[in-house]
């Protein structure tokens, strides 16, 4: 079966690091677009990375610019999103999910079961 | 913060029609970008329910449907069932963020 599956989780205190990883089973990472999405408790769904098949492309949303970094290793099949100087804000599950890839900002069709980050003193 | 705004929820009695819209702005549905639709059953990862504004994955019932008619996306499911009780999500690109927006989310519940 295709999926992905994040690990990596963990409970950190506030103006910590953790390192997220997600890695891709039956298909080849390297052919897809890749993204970090994330949901706050209750909350909706927050856009947060985009990395490019090749990796030379990297966008993030404001929130995170100057802390989160996503890069991937296509030859382990796995993405990552480091994140630093982690706030309480932070605490949420954190997707990774596979862009289509059909066309331009395609939909993002497989996503993992989502790791949850909890930043708490 | 969300830039694509949907009703908080919707409800209705199985066998019944409901729609949700997704409101944009000229930087992201109205500037051509097209939306996707995800359901998010509880505590579960969302799925990609419609892409490009009206096609569906293979597996989703043919009782999801997208449209898009100018900034005004909608995602409508007929013959509402009980499984359907979950939360949707539109989702698009903002050329003006530089990064991909998702809606604010529905809530739908079936009475």
């Amino acid at each position: 079966e295709v999926q992905l599956v994040e690990s990596g989780g963990d409970l950190v205190q506030p103006g910590g690091s953790l390192r997220l990883s997600c890695s891709a089973s039956v298909f080849t990472l390297s052919n897809y677009e890749m993204h970090w999405v994330r949901q706050a408790p209750g909350k909706g769904l927050e856009w947060l990375s985009y990395i490019s098949s090749n990796g030379r492309s990297i966008y993030n949303a404001d929130s995170v610019k100057g802390r989160f970094t996503i890069s991937r290793d296509n030859a382990k099949n796995s993405l990552y999103l480091q994140m630093n100087s982690l706030r309480a804000e932070d605490t949420a599950v954190y997707y990774c999910a596979r862009e289509r890839g059909s066309y331009l900002y395609d939909a993002f069709d497989i996503w993992g079961q989502g790791t949850m980050v909890t930043v708490s003193s | 913060q969300s830039v694509l705004t949907q009703p908080p929820s919707v409800s209705g009695a199985p066998g019944q029609r409901v729609t949700i819209s997704c409101t944009g702005s000229s930087s992201n549905i109205g500037a051509g970008y097209d939306v996707h639709w995800y359901q998010q059953l509880p505590g579960i990862a969302p799925k990609l329910l419609i892409y490009g504004n009206n096609n569906r994955p293979s597996g989703v019932p043919d009782r999801f449907s997208g449209s898009k008619s100018g900034t005004s996306p909608s995602l409508a499911i007929t013959g509402l069932q009980a499984e359907d009780e979950a939360d949707y999500y539109c989702q698009s690109y903002d050329n003006s963020l530089s990064g991909y927006v998702f809606g604010t989310g529905t809530k739908v519940t079936v009475l």
